[in-house]
């Protein structure tokens, strides 16, 4: 089944990098997405990456993706305060609408 | 960039009324318009997918005739919760996809954060 799973909190020093974790469903044609979503928001999208890649980086934040693991990582460096926020990791598999939305990881950044 | 609007983006209403939340593609016309809801620190669910003119496609284990959409327009499509209860107290936020731009551009509104009381 479809299934997008991912850690609940992860509390860091502002300053320091942020790593965010997600586990996806076997599919052989995929995008993944990284959402930000502040209380009471709307999401955001940050980045995606499709699954023939292993990386892609967009200024502060770095995407990996171990395939063989089906294991995406969101790294934010030098988190800030204004980074504290839920992070989604979200599937689709090629040629289709349906976004499958991991959990959510609450990010909070200690000043 | 591609903007989509919610309206209201907070509504409190009694047991038993039905309540009309719109979804708006601003700058572009979206051919599939999207309805999740989202319950305190939880996840988004998938709760059905409209394309204009058509019926609505309800995930399994939404009522559709609680959850009334009506997708009129390439830029408006409206979410009726019909004789609301407290149960449906939930952020309801939509998405949409851009007609030329392929299933990778789909893009999220605010949200509306619904209260039953």
């Amino acid at each position: 089944g479809e299934d997008v799973e991912q850690s609940l909190f992860l509390s860091v020093r502002e300053g320091d990098s942020s790593v965010i974790n997600c586990t996806y469903t076997d599919s052989s044609s995929t995008y993944l997405y990284w959402y930000k979503q502040e209380p009471g928001a709307g999401l955001q999208l940050l980045t995606y990456i499709f699954s023939n890649m292993d990386m892609k980086q967009d200024q502060r934040l770095t995407v990996l993706l171990n395939k063989k693991d089906k294991h995406l990582s969101l790294r934010i460096a030098d988190t800030q305060t204004g980074d504290s926020a839920i992070y989604f990791c979200a599937e689709r598999t090629s040629g289709t609408y349906k976004y499958i939305f991991g959990t959510g990881t609450r990010l909070k950044v200690l000043a | 960039g591609a903007v989509v609007s919610q309206h209201p983006s907070w509504v409190i209403c009694k047991s038993g009324t039905s309540v009309k939340i719109e979804c708006r593609s601003l700058d572009f016309q979206a051919t599939t318009m999207f309805w999740y809801r989202q319950f305190p620190k939880q996840s988004l669910m998938l709760m059905a997918t409209s394309n204009e003119g058509s019926k609505a496609t309800y995930e399994q284990g939404v009522e559709k005739d609680k959850f009334l959409i009506n997708h009129a327009s390439l830029t408006l499509s409206t979410l009726t919760v019909t004789s609301a209860h407290p149960e449906d107290s939930s952020f309801y936020i939509c998405s949409a996809t851009e007609l030329a731009g392929g299933p990778d551009t789909q893009y999220f509104g605010p949200g509306t954060r619904l209260t039953v009381l």
